[in-house]
C-alpha cells in the first residue's frame, strides 16, 4: 500500500463550487504540505502543518483552505472553485528536522474546473 | 527571485548512456538541502536523491548522482546507464534552513531513446 495517498485521483467540478481534496499518509510523519502543479511548472506550496494545532500558509493560500483532522490527515478545500485553479495537486510528508528533511509525495489529484 | 533555475528544457539520450541534468540555486543561507525529484508521465513526484550543504561527498543512489559545486552553487543530477523508464520530467529543488517548503525549479525533460 502507498505511504502517503491522495483522493479523489481526478475531480471534474465547476465554477463556484465547494470541493475538498484529502490526503492520507501512513509514515507517521508530524509535517504535511500541499501543493499545487500548473502545466510546465514546478510546484508551489499553498499550505503546511506541523501538527494538528499548527496550520500555516503558503505562498499561494488565496483561495484555498485545509484542514489537519489528525496527524494521519491533511485535507485540502476550495471554498469557491474558480478556472485558473485548474491544476494538478500534490500532498507530500515530511518527519521533523534539520534543513535535509525529505519530503515525500503523494500521487497527486487532477482538478479540472470548468 | 528565482531560486533554482533549470536551463535545459528538454533533453534526448540514448539508452545505456548518462545523463547530466543542470541545477543551479541561490540562496544565502549557509544551511539547506537539495534534492532531485522525478515525475513520470503518470504524474507522481518520486523522490531520487538529496545533497546537505554540509556534505563533504557527492551524494549517490544507485544509477543516480549529485554533483555538488558548492561554490559554483550548482548540484546537477547524473543519471548513468540510461534505461527506457528514465524517461521523465525531473526536477531539482532546495530546501533553505530557514525556510520550510521546497523551492522547485521548472524541470527537465528526458527522452531516453532505444
Amino acid at each position: 500500500d502507498a505511504d502517503v495517498t491522495q483522493t479523489p485521483r481526478n475531480r471534474i467540478t465547476k465554477t463556484g463550487k465547494r470541493i475538498m481534496l484529502e490526503c492520507s499518509q501512513t509514515k507517521g510523519h508530524d509535517r504535511m504540505y500541499w501543493y499545487r502543479q500548473d502545466p510546465g511548472l514546478g510546484l508551489q506550496l499553498i499550505y503546511y502543518s506541523f501538527d494538528v494545532k499548527d496550520i500555516n500558509k503558503g505562498e499561494i493560500s488565496d483561495g484555498y483552505s485545509v484542514s489537519r483532522q489528525a496527524q494521519a490527515k491533511f485535507s485540502l478545500s476550495l471554498e469557491s472553485a474558480i478556472p485558473n485553479q485548474t491544476a494538478l495537486y500534490f500532498c507530500a510528508t515530511s518527519e521533523a528536522g534539520p534543513e535535509g528533511e525529505t519530503q515525500y509525495f503523494g500521487p497527486g489529484t487532477r482538478l479540472l474546473v470548468l | 527571485a528565482q531560486k533554482i533555475t533549470q536551463t535545459q528544457p528538454g533533453m534526448f539520450v540514448q539508452e545505456k548512456e548518462a545523463v547530466t541534468l543542470d541545477c543551479t540555486y541561490d540562496t544565502s543561507d549557509p544551511s539547506y538541502g537539495l534534492f532531485w525529484y522525478k515525475q513520470p508521465s503518470s504524474g507522481e513526484m518520486i523522490f531520487l536523491i538529496y545533497q546537505g550543504s554540509y556534505d563533504q561527498q557527492n551524494a549517490t543512489e544507485g544509477r543516480y548522482s549529485l554533483n555538488f559545486q558548492k561554490a559554483r552553487k550548482s548540484a546537477n543530477l547524473v543519471i548513468s546507464a540510461s534505461q527506457l523508464g528514465d524517461s521523465a520530467m525531473y526536477f531539482c529543488a532546495m530546501r533553505e534552513a530557514n525556510d520550510y517548503k521546497l523551492s522547485f525549479g521548472a524541470g527537465t525533460t528526458v527522452t531516453v531513446r532505444a
